[in-house]
């Protein structure tokens, strides 16, 4: 039973513009939720965090957007570059816990292209 | 420069062999996990560790086991290699002090495995 959904596999934008992936979960204890990027042949980056008690957290180009109520958060990109075409992972994870300390719920990714 | 660094890019194996991938970490991170990655499906937990010695199940399991003797070292070995565990394996770690995970995990590059 996945946790952690991201709806659309693949998102195709114009360079310049904004990129935005969704991401939705259903653990409603979940306290922290990041963002990963992954080039093809190597291994996810982080990209982009947000506790639980903020509603957005800016870096550089890259926003994400928390909404409790409705259990959804989603990462925009402004502007998009060709350089940000990859596969994004949302990730949750819950409180520190016994033997789920530090454990992440992933979604199944996002492929974005950003093209010329 | 931190590192989580997996023994091999590249790896072929045939049907019934016993495959070990290595994975190691020079954060001092209590955590690592084990996760194949595969198109559609995301990234799927195989294993974890939160201490030397210990060892958790993941989502998928079965026809895997791990070993972690040293903080620093977790191996996956695939006890009897078969083609549907052909797939891309990523290894990372994190830490489990609370307050302090804020970036979640550290990846390695991935190992691409093809069991033949």
């Amino acid at each position: 039973d996945q946790q952690v959904k991201q709806n659309s596999p693949s998102l195709s934008v114009q360079e310049g513009r904004i990129s935005i992936l969704n991401c939705d979960y259903t653990n409603s204890m979940f306290d922290y939720f990041l963002w990963y990027k992954k080039y093809p042949a190597e291994g996810p980056t982080f990209l982009i965090s947000i506790s639980s008690i903020k509603d957005k957290n800016e870096d550089g180009r890259f926003t994400v957007f928390l909404n409790k109520s409705a259990k959804h958060l989603s990462l925009h990109i402004v502007p998009s570059q060709p350089g940000d075409s990859a596969v994004y992972f949302c990730a949750a994870r819950p409180p520190y816990r016994g033997s789920t300390l530090g454990r992440l719920y992933f979604g199944r990714g996002t492929q974005l292209t950003v093209w010329p | 420069d931190v590192k989580v660094t997996q023994s091999s890019r590249y790896l072929v194996k045939r049907t019934g062999e016993k495959v070990f991938l290595e994975c190691v970490q020079d954060m001092d991170h209590e955590n690592m996990f084990w996760y194949r990655q595969d198109p559609g499906l995301g990234l799927r937990l195989i294993y974890f560790s939160y201490d030397v010695k210990m060892k958790e199940k993941g989502d998928i399991p079965e026809g895997y086991s791990v070993s972690r003797e040293k903080k620093e070292r977790f191996s996956l070995i695939l006890e009897s290699a078969s083609t549907n565990q052909t797939s891309m394996y990523l290894c990372a770690s994190s830490l489990n002090r609370p307050g302090q995970g804020a970036y979640g995990y550290t990846f390695g590059s991935g190992t691409r495995l093809t069991v033949v």
